[in-house]
């Protein structure tokens, strides 16, 4: 069974700082992909990385896949109040077309 | 701009009524989801179809059936509903073949009383 380890499962920050959430599996994906969730909505996708050491850049967030392609990363510079959200990592399957594995989610609240 | 919407935003039903949860995409998307969201475990898949007619079990479906008669239409339907089903249900849509991207319509809460 594929897993996508999420951490941290929450977070709370002030305005200005600096964040890291991590996405890890032993499973490699074709696939990596970060959403924001609001409460009451549904999640939002925010990118997709698919090459292995890939790099995106999405205003002040960073996203990173893992050179294996089993882990990746969200960083949050200067991290502002409008950033508060749950976010979500899911991975493509590679014996699926079309399924994705789905992270626990990092609750992440940002106070001014 | 791509949208997926689901027919309530919120409902409460009693237990053993027939529920129904419908949900409409205008991306002319292949494969469309039903997924169940509960605080700490994250999204569920329920079931999904990658056609019209064909759908396939996900990975929690018992007490679950669903209906997809239309392409842009995926309806999941609670047989008998129970208080265990209290949750958000998140309906998605993506295209056939990679890389997997879904879209989301903004949830049901169902509540079971």
């Amino acid at each position: 069974t594929q897993l996508l380890e999420q951490s941290p499962q929450f977070l709370s920050i002030q305005e200005g700082e600096n964040l890291t959430v991590y996405c890890n599996s032993s499973s490699v994906f074709s696939s990596l992909q970060w959403y924001r969730q609001e409460p009451g909505e549904g999640p939002v996708l925010l990118v997709t990385v698919v090459t292995g050491g890939e790099v995106k850049k999405l205003k002040r967030l960073t996203f990173q896949f893992g050179d294996a392609r089993k882990d990746s990363s969200l960083h949050i510079t200067a991290a502002q109040p409008g950033d508060t959200g749950l976010y979500l990592c899911a991975g493509g399957r590679m014996d699926s077309n079309y399924q994705l594995i789905w992270g626990a989610g990092t609750k992440l609240i940002i106070k001014p | 701009d791509v949208k997926v919407t689901q027919s309530s935003r919120y409902l409460v039903k009693r237990t053993g009524e027939k529920v129904f949860l419908e949900c409409v995409q205008d991306m002319d998307h292949e494969n469309m989801f039903w997924y169940r969201q509960d605080p700490g475990l994250g999204l569920r898949l329920i079931y999904f179809s990658y056609d019209v007619k064909m759908k396939e079990k996900g990975d929690i479906p018992e007490g679950y059936s669903v209906s997809r008669e239309k392409k842009e239409r995926f309806s999941l339907i609670l047989e008998s509903a129970s208080t265990n089903q209290t949750s958000m249900y998140l309906c998605a849509s993506s295209l056939w073949g990679g890389p997997y991207e879904q879209y989301f319509g903004p949830g049901t809460r169902l509540t079971v009383t």
